[in-house]
């Protein structure tokens, strides 16, 4: 099985400030990773998938980026909507994995 | 536009089971893989079971195998979840999703299913 882990475990931003947030695999996944958003009560909700495409509907602010082992998940400029939870998913080998997240709050 | 509703959670003792649907709409179930994925409360997100577009293959976490079936009914356009013998660490809120490739696009809402005495 492959692990993902994501750090920081919570980033505390203000509105506006860039968010840059990790994903390491144990093993490589090539590109085959997600990234998710989910706030409270609510579903999660697909941004970018292998690795650099956006969702559709997704705002340019969020991009994705790596290969292999390493992934990045950057939002250029915080808006108060963004701040959430986010995950991390991979599906180059089953059982699909999602790694344990990170909260993004407000500073 | 897509459209996914699960039902049939609720509280049920260890050693039970229950039966999740996930209502479709707005496409056809039978053309695309479909997930349930679960998050236990205050916890995060796990993979439990994918079906293939074809409905040939499915595939299940260690943690459900042999417990679990995933199945689908062209005709209601419905995705199901059979859940036997439940455990206390099955409660979750259960999440059905529309995949491209093992990528979750489109998500339920979710549905809660408590396993307690």
């Amino acid at each position: 099985e492959i692990v993902l882990t994501q750090s920081p475990a919570t980033l505390s931003l203000s509105p506006g400030e860039r968010a840059t947030l990790s994903c390491r695999a144990s093993q490589s996944v090539s590109t085959y990773l997600a990234w998710y958003q989910q706030k409270p009560g609510q579903a999660p909700r697909l941004l970018i998938y292998d690795a650099f495409n956006r969702a559709t509907g997704i705002p340019a602010r969020f991009s994705g980026s790596g290969s292999g082992t390493d992934f990045i998940l950057t939002v250029s400029s915080l808006e108060p909507e963004d701040f959430a939870v986010y995950y991390c998913q991979q599906r180059n080998n089953w059982p699909l994995t999602f790694g344990p997240g990170t909260k993004v709050d407000i500073k | 536009e897509v459209q996914l509703a699960e039902s049939g959670g609720g509280l049920v003792q260890p050693g039970g089971s229950l039966r999740l649907s996930c209502a479709a709409s707005g496409f056809t179930l039978s053309s695309y893989e479909m997930s349930w994925v679960r998050q236990p409360p205050g916890k995060g997100l796990e993979w439990v079971s994918s079906v293939t577009g074809s409905g040939d293959t499915t595939y299940y976490a260690d943690s459900v195998e042999g417990r679990f079936t995933i199945s689908r009914d062209s005709s209601k356009n419905t995705l199901y979840l059979q859940m036997n013998s439940l455990r206390v660490e099955d409660t979750a809120v259960y999440y059905c999703a529309r995949d491209l490739g093992g990528t979750s696009h489109y998500w339920g809402q979710g549905t809660l299913a408590t396993v307690s005495s």
